[in-house]
């Protein structure tokens, strides 16, 4: 069976301090993957998504980068994080096609 | 930038009752609405894809409609009960990979 992993859980940071979440899979191969955030009082934004190794496109301009080094691992990173970041952030897999997207648990991240 | 609302934003309902909520989708380009179940603490989890004009999926207690020409979605809860407590999220899907979602409808069903 497909599992996904995220971590940290959660992370305090200092404005002005790098970032990287991390989201790995398993169980299957050539997923599609995704990066979300919930900032408070809000629904999922989608950040980032990727079809395949090395293929990342950004959906918003913002301070993040994503990168896929990985099939099965995806990473959200920022160089200078600002209080904005703030927020949860989900990473999701999908086959291609209509299924529906399946989410790892989540890293609350608070930016002081 | 595709428009997916949802409403409303919350509700409270009374156990026992039923209750129902919406969202509302571009109408055109239309590939697939999704609804997810978003429980404080957890991770949102697939509820229903529904990807046909007049498509009705149930699963338990909870079921959905779905008209893509006037573009809107609704979840149903029949007899909710405390653990329905949850976010409820809906999701449009275009062409291509990506789901743009709704703000969610918080439901808080009280003893």
């Amino acid at each position: 069976s497909q599992t996904i992993h995220q971590w940290p859980a959660t992370l305090v940071q200092p404005v002005g301090s790098p970032l990287s979440l991390e989201c790995t899979v398993e169980g299957t191969s050539n997923p599609n993957l995704y990066w979300y955030r919930q900032a408070a009082g809000r629904g999922l934004q989608l950040l980032f998504y990727s079809v395949g190794i090395g293929q990342i496109s950004s959906e918003v301009p913002q301070n993040l980068s994503a990168s896929r080094p990985q099939d099965r691992q995806f990473i959200l990173s920022s160089k200078k994080l600002l209080l904005s970041d703030s927020g949860f952030y989900l990473c999701a897999w999908s086959d291609t096609g209509l299924t529906e997207q399946f989410f790892g648990p989540g890293t609350r991240l608070t930016v002081l | 930038i595709l428009n997916v609302e949802q409403s409303p934003q919350s509700l409270h309902v009374q156990e026992g009752d039923s209750t129902n909520f919406t969202c509302s989708f571009p109408s055109s380009n239309f590939y697939a609405l999704h609804w997810y179940r978003w429980e404080t603490a957890k991770s949102p989890e697939a509820l229903f894809v529904m990807t046909l004009n007049g498509d009705e999926k149930k699963k338990g207690r909870i079921s959905a409609t779905l008209n893509t020409k006037e573009g809107y979605s609704y979840l149903y809860i029949k007899g909710s009960q405390p653990e329905d407590s949850a976010t409820y999220l809906c999701a449009f899907k275009a062409a291509g990979n990506k789901l743009t979602f709704g703000g969610g409808t918080r439901v808080l069903v009280k003893p």
